[in-house]
């Protein structure tokens, strides 16, 4: 059983189009979050979701847009793609807020913008 | 947030302990040690945490001397599918401080 799932593992669009990564997991877990990875592999923390509520939102372009229609799937929908966003997405998700420190990933959504 | 830095790679052999060091010299007194695993193509991978001394899991063991300032994840005898960037993270754990920050890791190669 997969703990942390995301769809598509793969995702090649142009610029300008408008797409969403779905993330599920069924740890029965009551945070989750988005993540991105760039070229240089850094991994950078976007979006954490508690039961539902938005708790983190980092500095990140308006056009990303978080979506939690339960504590157990968190969405990412991205308006206007530009060139920049090319990069891998990670979801997680951990037992609570306060069990932060240890996240569950997903396997990662890579997207390429061209 | 308490900056971290570690090698940016190490090379070992097989059957060999493998350890890594971090350095925070800026820890705060609430702030909690936490290592992560992300093998290529996959999502990092929790492996340890700790605040001070010893703590020791199935995986690793992680050290942490009285000051807080450094801690050295070790890795008994190495195999070739431990490949993989290793991270250090230091943060406060406590309510409303749930961010993970990561650097830019330790690339660990296993030579065979």
């Amino acid at each position: 059983d997969t703990a942390v799932s995301q769809t598509p593992k793969y995702l090649v669009t142009q610029m300008g189009n408008d797409k969403s990564i779905k993330c599920e997991q069924n740890l029965g877990h009551d945070t989750m979050y988005w993540y991105k990875q760039d070229s240089k592999k850094f991994l950078k923390i976007m979006f954490s979701y508690n039961n539902k509520e938005l708790i983190i939102n980092e500095t990140v372009p308006n056009r990303f847009s978080p979506k939690s229609p339960d504590k157990a799937h968190l969405n990412l929908h991205i308006n206007s793609l530009e060139l920049g966003d090319s990069a891998v997405y990670f979801c997680a998700s951990s037992m609570d807020r306060f069990s932060s420190y240890e996240q569950y990933f997903g396997p990662g959504t890579r997207l390429t913008v061209t | 947030l308490a900056k971290t830095t570690q090698p940016i790679s190490m090379d070992s052999y097989e059957g060999q302990e493998v350890n890594i060091t971090c350095s925070h010299n800026n820890i705060a007194t609430n702030d909690y040690i936490t290592w992560y695993q992300q093998f290529p193509s996959q999502g990092p991978r929790f492996i340890i945490q700790g605040y001070k001394t010893k703590v020791t899991n199935e995986v690793a063991s992680l050290f942490i001397p009285a000051d807080r300032k450094s801690s050295t994840l070790s890795l008994p005898r190495v195999s070739l599918s431990d490949t993989a960037v290793y991270y250090c993270l230091v943060g406060d754990i406590n309510f409303g401080n749930e961010k993970l920050t990561f650097g830019t890791g330790t690339r660990l190669t296993i030579i065979p």
